[in-house]
């Protein structure tokens, strides 16, 4: 079935730690996001790439990077974790860059940082 | 930048009943509008969106929204709410018409019980 997969599904983290959260898609699309979840706020997003090879910063980058090597990998590295970074991390993709084009998302990984 | 408003953070209905999902957005046009649905342990998927044209938009599992620009408002509703419609909400609002897709804002979402 054609989507977006995440890995790891979970994960308990040590702070001051390196981690990178996976993203493939297979659907060919251009743009790819990265958003965190968090109770009471919603879908913050934290990076995007609007084409491979091109990363872009979203309403909340600080602690994170990006990288869009190829169409169908999107990871997001935090470099050194803190525990404010403890949420839901949802993977998303869309066909177009353009505005209003549906995202796609992936099942998510959740991520706790102690 | 534009910004989306749930004022509901948890509604409970009864199977059969009627459900109204309320969102209020703030943005200075008339923006790209979305619902999204969330089942627990899952990701998002969208259920309808918004463009232009007809203000009510039919979406998926029977649901639809009315897109009312003088309230700036995109309600959700749904006539009779099945057991299955468990699950949490999000309105979110797009970008501007030639911007690209990275500024789409979510609403926190309502959470959705439904009574047997």
């Amino acid at each position: 079935i054609a989507g977006i997969t995440q890995a790891p599904t979970s994960q308990i983290l040590a702070a001051g730690r390196r981690m990178t959260l996976r993203c493939t898609q297979d659907m060919r699309h251009n743009a790819m996001y990265w958003y965190r979840q968090d109770l009471g706020l919603g879908l913050r997003l934290i990076h995007y790439s609007n084409t491979a090879g091109t990363t872009g910063k979203g309403e909340v980058p600080d602690g994170y990077s990006v990288s869009r090597a190829n169409t169908d990998d999107f990871p997001l590295t935090l470099a050194s974790a803190v525990p404010s970074q403890t949420s839901v991390y949802f993977c998303a993709s869309s066909d177009s860059d353009g505005a209003g084009s549906e995202q796609f998302f992936g099942p998510g990984t959740r991520l706790t940082v102690l | 930048a534009q910004s989306v408003t749930q004022p509901d953070i948890h509604i409970t209905v009864s199977e059969g009943a009627s459900l109204e999902l309320r969102c209020n957005y703030s943005y200075g046009a008339t923006p790209y509008l979305f619902w999204y649905v969330q089942s627990p342990g899952q990701g998002l998927q969208l259920l309808l969106k918004y463009f232009s044209g007809d203000t009510l938009v039919q979406g998926i599992k029977g649901f639809e929204a009315e897109f009312k620009r003088s309230q700036s408002s995109f309600n959700l509703r749904k006539p009779s709410v099945h057991w299955s419609d468990a699950a949490e909400y999000f309105c979110a609002v797009g970008a501007l018409r030639g911007r690209n897709n990275n500024d789409m804002r979510f609403g926190a979402g309502t959470r959705l019980t439904v009574k047997p």
